[in-house]
């Protein structure tokens, strides 16, 4: 089985904190993903990998960054966490070839709470 | 640009009845199309997708969706639902371009089924 794993389930922070969010995919995926989902919105992409140390900004990149050093593990990171990034945080992963008709694997989420 | 609606917040189903989930789309090219559920605090799981050929798609846990080109939709059903079904519902398509395959997401529908 595909195992999208993510560092934390929940998360409590202070606004102004640097926060890391930690992905970490066994498949040998080429593209990694980072969403945030909120009620009424849905899943909105913050940014994509297709390869290491390559990046790419989705629809909703501002106050976000992001670090593939390795092909497995796409980390996102806040660099001043404000109370507005409180979301749910999810991580995916699918392959290159076959990338249009290949499902994403998704982590189990990260629900962060900046105070 | 691509783009997926989900007409409905929540669906209500009583327990043996069955159930429709519905999703439209909106691509410029051929369409890819997914479904995920989501159980409360945790990630998306994948349950079907239809890339080609046979309109009715089966998936995981009795699920079925109906690909219909000319109305450019994608429900989900399944015949007998189970009071366990109750979860969130997405829809995703396939988006083109330079995001390398990024899924598109509805805003997802909440299904409810009671006893």
């Amino acid at each position: 089985d595909v195992k999208v794993t993510q560092s934390s389930r929940y998360l409590v922070k202070r606004t102004g904190e640097k926060v890391f969010l930690e992905c970490v995919q066994d498949m040998d995926h080429e593209n990694m993903f980072w969403y945030r989902q909120d009620p009424g919105l849905g899943l909105r992409l913050i940014y994509f990998s297709y390869d290491v140390k390559m990046k790419e900004k989705g629809d909703i990149p501002e106050g976000y960054s992001v670090s593939r050093e390795k092909k497995e593990r796409f980390s996102l990171i806040l660099e001043s966490a404000s109370t507005n990034q409180t979301s749910m945080y999810l991580c995916a992963s699918s392959p290159l070839v076959g990338v249009f008709d290949t499902e994403a694997f998704f982590g189990q989420g990260t629900r962060l709470t900046v105070v | 640009a691509q783009s997926v609606a989900q007409p409905e917040d929540q669906v209500n189903v009583a327990e043996g009845n069955p159930l429709t989930v519905k999703c439209t789309y909106s691509v410029s090219g051929n369409p890819y199309l997914f479904w995920y559920v989501q159980y409360p605090n945790r990630g998306l799981q994948f349950l079907l997708k239809y890339i080609t050929g046979d309109n009715l798609v089966k998936g995981s846990y009795g699920f079925e969706a109906e690909f219909n080109k000319s109305q450019t939709s994608f429900h989900l059903k399944k015949p007998s639902a189970l009071v366990s079904d109750s979860a969130l519902y997405f829809c995703a398509v396939r988006g083109y371009g330079g995001s390398q395959g990024n899924l598109i997401f509805g805003k997802g529908t909440k299904l409810s089924v009671k006893p």
